[in-house]
């Protein structure tokens, strides 16, 4: 089955950086990547998804990029804001779509 | 904008005891999944769930854990004898398709003592 790996654990930026977070993934047949940002106590909730068929999409300040050849995708938040800090999960679906394998997760704290 | 609800938000139980979690997923989304999240760890898949039948489980899911849809709205997970280690933050989540975005719950928190 698919094997999604995160990286880094935990991420801590400086006000205005920018905040990279990557993923790589196993199976060639996964074809839809989001990126679920979630709150202490909160539910995930979708922030951006990449299909195979595009290498990079972006909506303000987050931006995905994809590689399908080397099996990775990445987040970049630019000009991050203390409202960005929160724990960030990458998944991708399974070949049968009956599942989303997510990654370990990514705490991210941006400090003011 | 339609939301995924979950009741209730909070559940605390004995060991050894049922619990049912219940969902109600957006009305027009036909794949149904429940998650679980240990505290402090990832998000781990439970099962999934389309055309009334069980599409795919983890190995998680055993014969302790079973899903219903039982009047086309809610969407159960029932664990017959709960063990200390099945306290976690219980998702549920729909999709249109199988490939589209995962619309979460607010969850349910589990505690077993």
């Amino acid at each position: 089955g698919e094997n999604v790996e995160q990286h880094p654990s935990t991420l801590s930026v400086q006000e205005g950086d920018s905040a990279v977070i990557k993923c790589t993934y196993s199976d060639s047949a996964s074809n839809y990547f989001p990126w679920y940002k979630q709150e202490l106590g909160k539910r995930p909730q979708l922030i951006i998804d990449i299909r195979s068929n595009v290498g990079e999409k972006k909506d303000q300040r987050i931006a995905v990029t994809l590689n399908k050849t080397a099996k990775h995708f990445s987040l970049h938040i630019t000009e991050t804001q203390p409202e960005d800090s929160a724990v960030y999960f990458c998944a991708a679906t399974a070949r049968n779509f009956n599942k989303f394998y997510f990654g370990s997760g990514t705490k991210l704290n941006v400090k003011p | 904008e339609p939301e995924v609800t979950q009741t209730p938000s909070h559940q605390v139980t004995q060991m050894g005891q049922e619990v049912i979690l219940r969902c109600v997923p957006i009305s027009n989304h036909l794949y149904f999944y429940w998650y679980r999240q240990i505290l402090g760890q990832k998000v781990e898949f439970l099962v999934s769930f389309y055309n009334n039948e069980i599409s795919e489980k983890s190995e998680i899911f055993d014969d302790q854990f079973s899903v219903e849809r039982p009047d086309g709205s809610n969407f159960t997970l029932k664990i017959r004898s709960t063990k200390l280690e099945d306290s976690a933050m219980y998702f549920c989540a729909s999709t249109l398709q199988g490939n589209t975005e995962a619309f979460f719950g607010q969850g349910t928190r589990l505690t077993v003592v």
